[in-house]
């Protein structure tokens, strides 16, 4: 247990509609990090926050977007929601932020798009 | 465009044999290099290398990285069932971590 949490585990909708993903950071973590795991794609690094600031874009959508709260934990936004939407998406988080920084991640959410 | 490339995709040993991973990397402001196993679901940290010809070892795993040849491997000796596994490569470039596809390693008892 990496102690990262995310909540739904599985989560099932249809095209066109929104979901939102949280994220619990590990106690202290001040780095948040979202990825999206699809079978033909591999891990994909999607954006990262810092201390409620964004630090870092990587291949996120117009579709998607992402926060940080004070108390830390993140959620991302997902709207419009398409057939190839469907993946794992993991958070990860880190103490400083920095990329040289261990991150750890949780057990992700299954998302399903009918 | 930052690139990680790892070979094979995809590699079935009998239980008890040595094998090697390999990554290579093309990033800019390379940083660092990672390796992660995944199994069921989320990637769990195994080592982290940012200094050539240093080899890190954990157990049975053993890691080194070489920055003239902008590559890594990742060895494990003596493997178990509980080695299978993908093994994912990520470099550490600038503000992100790039990660290549992975290596799916089946063990056979």
């Amino acid at each position: 247990d990496s102690g990262v949490t995310q909540t739904p585990k599985h989560l099932i909708t249809a095209t066109g509609q929104r979901v939102t993903l949280r994220c619990s950071p590990r106690s202290g973590d001040l780095s948040v990090y979202w990825y999206q795991q699809s079978l033909d794609q591999g891990l994909q690094f999607l954006i990262q926050y810092y201390n409620g600031e964004e630090r870092a874009k990587g291949n996120i959508l117009e579709r998607f977007s992402a926060q940080q709260f004070p108390d830390l934990h993140s959620e991302l936004n997902l709207s419009s929601l398409e057939l190839g939407d469907s993946a794992l998406y993991f958070c990860a988080s880190s103490r400083t932020g920095v990329s040289t920084d261990t991150q750890y991640f949780g057990p992700g959410t299954r998302l399903t798009v009918l | 465009e930052d690139k990680v490339v790892q070979s094979p995709l995809s590699l079935v040993v009998h239980e008890g044999d040595t094998v090697t991973l390999n990554c290579s990397y093309e990033v800019t402001n390379f940083r660092s290099l990672l390796w992660y196993k995944q199994e069921k679901k989320a990637p769990t940290f195994l080592f982290m290398l940012t200094s050539s010809g240093i080899e890190k070892k954990s157990g049975r795993l053993s890691s080194i990285l070489d920055k003239k040849e902008l590559s890594s491997i990742l060895n494990i000796t003596a493997t178990q069932t509980g080695d299978s596994a993908i093994y994912l490569c990520a470099a550490a470039g600038g503000e992100k971590l790039t990660f290549g596809t992975g290596t799916r390693l089946t063990i056979i008892p």
